[in-house]
């Protein structure tokens, strides 16, 4: 399968806790994106990287949320002191400049 | 307002009928469109891009009216597994996607 690959699929944490997910892009995809996502709501961006650049971060990215792709390849969002608001799904997709997007499984962060 | 608005839904049709999603968008210099699928616990999937003259996919129809910041997919003939939740994109420049919040569709036998 060479699509959009993300680890772990599912995460429960305890309030407080630190976690990180891991994204796999398409190999030729030099655009990664990270979003949230909450029930009955659509994706909402995070932030994005161009190879190893991180372009933009969205308001919705506070301090305790950091992202990165060193090498321009996979891609971690790492959540510090994490809290039950930053429960949800986290999303991450791949394209090349230009094109549409295309979207990891996610990974289904519970936070208690 | 939200930069991307959609019919909330949900839409619920039988078989065979044809069905219509609108959008409306905020910023006028948002340069491309895409309608996304999604399915219940899963990931949003490119279902196609929307271009000003209009495109056709099989059963899919996209319209895009740049002047009234609206987008439209509609369905012909749908089918059972067609019901998912339709999500109208954005691009508002470099690859920066506004999703709106998504409309319901449920095609009932």
């Amino acid at each position: 399968d060479t699509g959009v690959s993300q680890n772990p699929r599912h995460k429960i944490t305890k309030r407080g806790q630190n976690v990180t997910f891991r994204c796999d892009p398409i190999s030729e995809h030099n655009r990664l994106y990270w979003y949230r996502q909450t029930l009955g709501q659509g994706p909402e961006f995070l932030t994005y990287f161009q190879n190893e650049a991180q372009l933009e971060k969205s308001r919705l990215l506070s301090d305790r949320f950091s992202a990165e792709r060193p090498k321009g390849s996979f891609s971690t969002l790492e959540i510090q002191r994490t809290e039950q608001g930053d429960s949800a799904m986290y999303l991450c997709a791949s394209s090349l400049v230009g094109k549409g997007q295309y979207f990891g499984p996610g990974t289904r962060l519970t936070v208690t | 307002r939200k930069e991307v608005e959609q019919d909330p839904g949900p839409f619920n049709v039988p078989e065979g009928a044809t069905v219509a999603f609108n959008c409306t968008y905020s910023n006028s210099a948002s340069q491309s469109f895409f309608w996304y699928r999604q399915d219940c616990r899963k990931e949003p999937k490119l279902l196609m891009s929307v271009y000003s003259s209009g495109n056709e996919d099989g059963r899919f129809t996209a319209q895009l009216n740049r002047a009234s910041q609206y987008i439209s997919l509609l369905i012909r003939d749908s089918k059972l597994s067609d019901s998912a939740t339709y999500l109208c994109v954005v691009n508002r420049g470099d690859n920066d996607m506004r999703f709106g919040a998504g409309t319901r569709l449920t095609v009932k036998p």
